[in-house]
C-alpha cells in the first residue's frame, strides 16, 4: 500500500468537534499511528503518537484512537488556529512507515 | 532546543546527483533514529528512509521509489545526517525533510526543510 487512506478535506465551525480518519490495513494500521499538523509553508509538527499518546506542548483539545485497521484524531472546541494540513502515518509490518494522503481542515 | 538544519538543496538536471545534510543539535545525536521524509509541491507527505543509531545497529530503509538511487548517512562525530541522491528524475522534485525519530515510529522532532528540483 502506498499511502494510507484520508479524507481529502473537513470542516466545522469554532466550538465544534471534528473527526479525521486514517485508514489502512491490518498489515500498517497497528499500535504506532501518529498524526502531524501542517501549517503552509511551514514544517509539520507532532500532535499524537502511539494511537493516543498526546506529546508535552500539544493542546488537550486534540486526541487520537483507533478501531480495527482505522485510526482517528478528533479536535474538540475548534479554534480558527487549528486550520491546517493533517497527516497520519503508521509503522507497516515490512520495516517502513507510510503516511496517510492528507485532510485540509478548514474553521468556518 | 531541539535544532535540525537541512543543507545542500539545488536545482540539478535529471539524471545528476545531490547531497543533503542536517546539522542536529539540541538532543543526543548518536543515539538518535533519524529520517528523511519529502513533499513534493502541493502534495502529501511522503518517507524517505531511515538510519538507525550505531548502538542499534546503524542500518538503513528505504522507501521502494528510491532504494538503489538514495542512500542516508551519518557523522555522529559531527552531529550530521546526509542524504546523497543519485540518478535524480523528475519525481524527485520535493522539500526534503530531516527528521529526529524520538520513538521508532515517529517523527518528533522535524526542520525547516531544503528544495530539491530536478529538471532540464
Amino acid at each position: 500500500q502506498s499511502a494510507l487512506t484520508q479524507p481529502a478535506s473537513v470542516s466545522g465551525s469554532p466550538g465544534q468537534s471534528i473527526t479525521i480518519s486514517c485508514t489502512g490495513t491490518s498489515s500498517d494500521v497497528g499500535h504506532y499511528v501518529s498524526w502531524y499538523q501542517q501549517h503552509p509553508g511551514k514544517a509539520p509538527k507532532l500532535m499524537i503518537n502511539d494511537v493516543s499518546n498526546r506529546p508535552s506542548g500539544v493542546s488537550n483539545r486534540f486526541s487520537g484512537s483507533k478501531s480495527g485497521n482505522t485510526a482517528s484524531l478528533t479536535i474538540s472546541g475548534l479554534q480558527a488556529e487549528d486550520e491546517a494540513d493533517y497527516y497520519c502515518s503508521s509503522y507497516t509490518s515490512s520495516g517502513t512507515l507510510i503516511f496517510g494522503t492528507g485532510t485540509q481542515v478548514t474553521v468556518l | 532546543e531541539v535544532q535540525l538544519v537541512e543543507s545542500g538543496g539545488d536545482l540539478v538536471k535529471p539524471g545528476g546527483s545531490l547531497r543533503l545534510s542536517c546539522a542536529a543539535s539540541g538532543f543526543t545525536f548518536n543515539h538518535a533514529w533519524m529520517s528523511w521524509v519529502r513533499q513534493a509541491p502541493g502534495q502529501g507527505l511522503e518517507w524517505v528512509g531511515r538510519i538507525k543509531s550505531r548502538g542499534s545497529g546503524g542500518a538503513t530503509d528505504y522507501a521502494a521509489p528510491v532504494k538503489g538511487r538514495f542512500t542516508i548517512s551519518r557523522d555522529d562525530s559531527k552531529n550530521t545526517l546526509y542524504l546523497q541522491m543519485n540518478s535524480l528524475e523528475t519525481d524527485d522534485t520535493a522539500v526534503y525533510y530531516c527528521t529526529w525519530m524520538t520513538t521508532m515510529t515517529t517523527f518528533g522532532f522535524w526542520g525547516q526543510g531544503t528544495m530539491v528540483t530536478v529538471s532540464s
